[in-house]
């Protein structure tokens, strides 16, 4: 157990629709990264935040945000959904800003029919 | 982009050592490097990071190059369950690559 929470597991959705994604991290962790890996494709880094703030951003769609709240859980939003944005989402956390042990979480299966 | 440079794919005997390189030279002399391996679409597990120093806990051992430009993850006695992908990441955003897949053989 990595200690990094994800909800849901799964999520089945239709084109047009808006979810979104819940991240806890380890307890103690300031960082939290998004990954998201589609079918036999590697991770794809989306955006990171730091104790609140966005830290860096990676092929994260305008469709798509994410935020981090006080008490440093985070949530990406998914909207205007397409059926290729169906994919595993990851969360991953660390203590530092950059350059640290990240945790993963067992991921968000999204799929988008 | 990632900043690594793996080989796509690797065979691996089982109870042999899994040599696994990476080509990182564009992380900087003060970023660790890191490993992750992901086992069918699990969270990517950590295995072992350094930054100059050979490193060597219980899953790997990690030998990095004295010009910090590569590194080699090595299994040293492969089994079934090390089937997996393997990542080797550094940086400052973490970017990861496509990865080494190893299959572990019988």
């Amino acid at each position: 157990d990595s200690g990094v929470t994800q909800t849901p597991k799964h999520l089945i959705t239709a084109t047009g629709q808006r979810v979104t994604l819940r991240c806890s991290p380890r307890s103690g962790d300031l960082s939290v990264y998004w990954y998201q890996q589609s079918l036999d494709q590697g991770l794809q880094f989306l955006i990171q935040y730091y104790n609140g703030e966005e830290r860096a951003k990676g092929n994260i769609l305008e469709r798509f945000s994410a935020q981090q709240f006080p008490d440093l859980h985070s949530e990406l939003n998914l909207s205007s959904l397409e059926l290729g944005d169906s994919a595993l989402y990851f969360c991953a956390s660390s203590y530092g800003a950059s350059n640290e042990k990240l945790f993963f979480g067992s991921g968000t299966q999204l799929s988008v029919l | 982009d990632a900043k690594t440079t793996q080989p796509p794919s690797m065979d691996c005997a089982e109870g042999r050592a899994a040599n696994l390189p990476c080509n990182h030279s564009t992380i900087s002399g003060n970023e660790y490097v890191y490993w992750y391996r992901q086992i069918h679409s699990q969270g990517p597990q950590y295995i072992i990071h350094g930054l100059k120093n050979n490193e060597t806990n219980e899953m790997a051992s990690l030998i990095i190059t004295e010009d910090r430009k590569s590194s080699t993850l090595i299994l040293p006695h492969a089994t079934l369950r090390d089937t997996a992908v393997y990542y080797c990441i550094g940086g400052q955003d973490m970017r990861f690559g496509a990865g080494t897949r190893l299959t572990v053989k019988p």
